[in-house]
């Protein structure tokens, strides 16, 4: 049972170039979500999903784009990278929309 | 608006001493309250929760945390501090809703002198 794992750890990307964050989870849970963690500023909701096949919006989803066309994964998409998206990168899942959320190890991504 | 607010961005306790990390939020609901812990380099784990029912609640690692619902608080103890307790803390509240969401506190960093 790995829990919520993310792929990859860590990217480079120069600007304007394009990349898929993977977050997979092999505990059924329904709710997941991807967080972006910035010095000072907690963990900021991007964008999260009720179910496969949905999608919403969170707090600051300018730049990103997901799917949810597996349960147990969630891909986390940014078309045109800008250094303002240099952070570290966090997914979580939940099991009911009242429980814990379980987070992943990061991807910490830089942007030049 | 909802919002957490952890009024302390860096705290220095000696080994052994007594640990309070303060959390004030604004919530219009009935929340659900969370502390998470974040060593170096990983990521977010759950200390302890709040639903309902006793306000002071036992979390893993020897933590508690009380809610006082008149202070719109949620306050992280823990009576005697390790070295390796030393790490980020995140405080974060949830409601009723239908997403799940968190609002997460800005954190506050955790560290011990030996």
């Amino acid at each position: 049972n790995a829990g919520v794992t993310q792929t990859p750890k860590f990217r480079v990307l120069k600007t304007g170039q394009s990349m898929t964050l993977l977050c997979a989870q092999d505990m059924n849970h329904e709710y997941m979500y991807w967080y972006r963690q910035d010095p000072g500023m907690g963990l900021r909701l991007i964008h999260y999903s009720v179910g496969e096949g949905t999608t919403a919006k969170g707090e600051v989803p300018d730049g990103y784009n997901v799917s949810r066309l597996k349960k147990q994964n969630f891909l986390l998409g940014l078309e045109s990278a800008a250094p303002s998206q240099t952070s570290v990168y966090f997914c979580a899942s939940s099991m009911h929309r009242v429980n814990e959320q379980y987070f992943g190890p990061g991807t910490r991504l830089t942007v030049t | 608006a909802q919002s957490v607010t952890q009024p302390d961005i860096h705290i220095t306790v000696s080994e052994g001493a007594s640990l309070e990390l303060r959390c004030n939020y604004s919530y219009g609901a009935t929340p659900y309250l969370f502390w998470y812990v974040q060593s170096p380099g990983q990521g977010l784990q759950l200390l302890l929760k709040y639903f309902s029912g006793d306000t002071l609640v036992q979390g893993i690692k020897g933590f508690e945390a009380e809610f006082k619902r008149s202070q719109s608080s949620f306050n992280l103890r823990k009576p005697s501090v390790h070295w390796s307790d030393a790490a980020e803390y995140f405080c974060a509240v949830g409601g009723s809703g239908n997403t799940g969401k968190l609002i997460f506190g800005q954190g506050t960093t955790l560290q011990v002198k030996p």
